[in-house]
This record gives structure tokens, sequence and C-alpha cells, in this order.
């Protein structure tokens, strides 16, 4: 299966801070590569999928990027509502595997 | 409005059953690929399964292989995931996902909608 590993586990930022998530694939996944919000107590949302294409109704805040095994999240100003945990999946094999995650606290 | 609605969970023996079931409204079910999603208490989210559009076709997890079964009836817009030999080790939070596909007839890339989760608790 391919490993996804994220970085920083966690992070604390400020509202109105720029936070970069990074993800990184055991092998390259040709920007097969979708991004997650979870909030505590609710069920993971979909922000952005092949690596940079943003869902609809997402707010242009969130941007993503990269190529081969290496991509990130950007958040451009991150807002209140922003606070929650990161989790990238790769779909470019048919076993689907999530990194662990990235945790964004208020600082 | 998609609307994803799972039901089933609740206590079970480690080596019992358990089948969960996922009621989808809001769009046309037979024409997308669906899968399960697990989350262990205080964990991060694990993909258990996937199906396709017409069901012919389904993918496992290494850690459910051969213990989990995944099927839908699209003449009842519902997604089931029946769970056998369960141990501990599966407790966690089952979400119900509704996948984008290339096609009808293709697995699910990513998962666009979600449920909001059914838990599952193996424990003597």
């Amino acid at each position: 299966d391919i490993q996804m590993t994220q970085s920083p586990s966690s992070l604390s930022a400020s509202v109105g801070d720029r936070v970069t998530i990074t993800c990184r694939a055991s092998q390259g996944i040709t920007n097969s590569l979708a991004w997650y919000q979870q909030i505590p107590g609710k069920a993971p949302n979909l922000l952005l999928y092949a690596a940079s294409r943003l869902k609809s109704g997402v707010p242009s805040r969130f941007s993503g990027s990269g190529s081969g095994a290496d991509y990130t999240l950007t958040i451009s100003s991150l807002q209140p509502e922003d606070f929650a945990t990161y989790y990238c999946q790769q779909y470019y094999s048919t076993a689907l595997t999530f990194g662990g995650g990235t945790k964004v606290e208020i600082k | 409005e998609v609307q994803l609605l799972e039901s089933g969970g609740g206590l079970v023996q480690p080596g019992g059953s358990l089948r969960l079931s996922c009621t989808a409204s809001g769009f046309t079910f037979s024409n997308y690929a669906m899968g399960w999603v697990r989350q262990a208490p205080g964990k991060g989210v694990e993909w258990v399964s996937a199906i396709t559009g017409s069901g012919g076709t389904t993918y496992y997890a290494d850690s459910v292989k051969g213990r989990f079964t995944i099927s839908r009836d699209n003449s009842k817009d519902t997604l089931y995931l029946q769970m056998n030999s369960l141990r501990a080790e599966d407790t966690a939070v089952y979400y119900c996902a509704k996948g984008y596909a290339v096609t009808t007839g293709s697995r699910p890339y990513y998962f666009d909608y979600w449920g909001q989760g059914t838990l599952v608790i193996v424990s003597s």
C-alpha cells in the first residue's frame, strides 16, 4: 500500500496566519490526492481533489499544490472556523490511504 | 441535498458480527461508487471498503479483507457493511461516504459527501 505521511502532526497558529501542511506519499501519485477538513465530532469534509482543484463552495483561501510524491495544502489567511484536523488521501492506488492528520490549533 | 444516514452500530463481543446500513438520498444512488471509512477513538481516518455503482466490484483494506463484506441494494438506495470476526481494533466510528468515480463502473477516487457515522464498539 502507498503510505501517506503528513507534517507537522500539529501546529499552533493565529487568526490571519498563513498555514502550510505537507503530505508525502511513499511513491509518486500523479496528483491523485484529496484533502479533507474534520471538525471535532463531525465527519471529514472534502476540500480539494486532484491536488489543487477546489470543491465547489470551499473558500478560496484554501489551495493545494504539488507533484510526484510531495503535496501541500495552504490556508492563506487562517479563520476561526479553520481550526480543525486536516487529512490528505491518495487515490492513485485502489487501496485508498489517508495521512495521519494535521491538527491546527489556536495559538 | 445529499444525505447519508448510517445505522446498525453498537456493542458487540470479540468474534461477533454486526451489519451496518447506510441509506442514501438526494442523488441517483446507483450511479455512484460508495465506501466505508472508519475512525478509531482519538485516531485518524482509515479507508475500509468500497464498491462500484453497480455493485459488481468491491475493494477492501488489508485489515478487514476476509472478515468484512460490502454490498449495496440499488433498489433501496442502501449500502451495507457486514462485519464478521470482529476484533477490539475494529472499534471505531464508521462513516458511509459517497464516492467520486470517473465512470459509473469505476472505483471511487475520493469521497465528496459523508454520513454522520455510527459507533461500533468491540468489547467483552
